[in-house]
């Protein structure tokens, strides 16, 4: 059974600083892996998608890598502002099926201070 | 990125009657999407799997007769929680995989229900 493991499971940080925050599954047949915000009572937001060829994927000041041999994935905040502050959640996709589920991380809640 | 909308976001009723909650993929078709329930502070718990055109497909212990999922078409899929009681009192958040290699999933905004 898949296990996904986020750490640490709240950070705070002043604003400014690059952060990094691990995600670590236990099956490395994934399909791909998927990095979401969440803030408070709001669904999440899709912010970068890992197919498990790939190795990293970036978008604006966000980088996320991928180990899939190892188990492990990172989302890289670069120069971090208080509207980063949100939950960050991890989830693997086991196989290209449609009817394959997520299995999420618990979250990383961040907050960055002004 | 693709948008998924979900409705009503927040909804109280009395206890004993139904309510209804609306998933829509708005720029995308889906055949499959997830209905989630989130518990404060928790991370999200799948309830069920809803297929177009076809029965959903529902996880240990989450009662089919109790929440309701019909996915009539490409971009639809609701989910009716019948005879709601206070214990149903959750945030319930829908996604849509978009169709294609890439797999990607995109979640609505949620829908807070509370059962007076």
């Amino acid at each position: 059974k898949q296990e996904v493991t986020q750490i640490p499971a709240a950070l705070s940080v002043p604003e400014g600083e690059n952060l990094v925050l691990n995600c670590s599954f236990t099956d490395s047949a994934i399909y791909n892996l998927q990095w979401f915000r969440q803030d408070p009572g709001k669904g999440l937001t899709s912010l970068l998608l890992i197919q498990s060829s790939q190795r990293e994927q970036t978008s604006g000041r966000l980088n996320a890598s991928l180990d899939k041999s190892s188990g492990r994935s990172t989302l890289y905040i670069a120069a971090s502002q208080p509207g980063d502050s949100a939950t960050y959640l991890c989830a693997v996709r086991p196989s290209k099926t449609s009817g394959s589920r997520l299995t999420f991380g618990e979250g990383t809640q961040l907050t960055v201070n002004p | 990125g693709a948008v998924v909308s979900q409705h009503p976001s927040w909804v109280i009723c009395k206890s004993g009657t139904s309510v209804k909650i609306e998933c829509r993929s708005l720029d995308f078709q889906a055949t499959t999407m997830f209905w989630y329930r989130q518990f404060p502070k928790q991370s999200l718990m799948l309830m069920a799997t809803s297929n177009e055109g076809s029965k959903a497909t529902y996880e240990q212990g989450v009662e089919k007769d109790k929440f309701l999922i019909n996915h009539a078409s490409l971009t639809l899929s609701t989910l009716t929680v019948t005879s709601a009681h206070p214990e149903d009192s959750s945030f319930y958040i829908c996604s849509a995989l978009m169709q294609g290699p890439a797999g990607e999933l995109f979640f609505g905004e949620g829908s807070r229900l509370t059962v007076l």
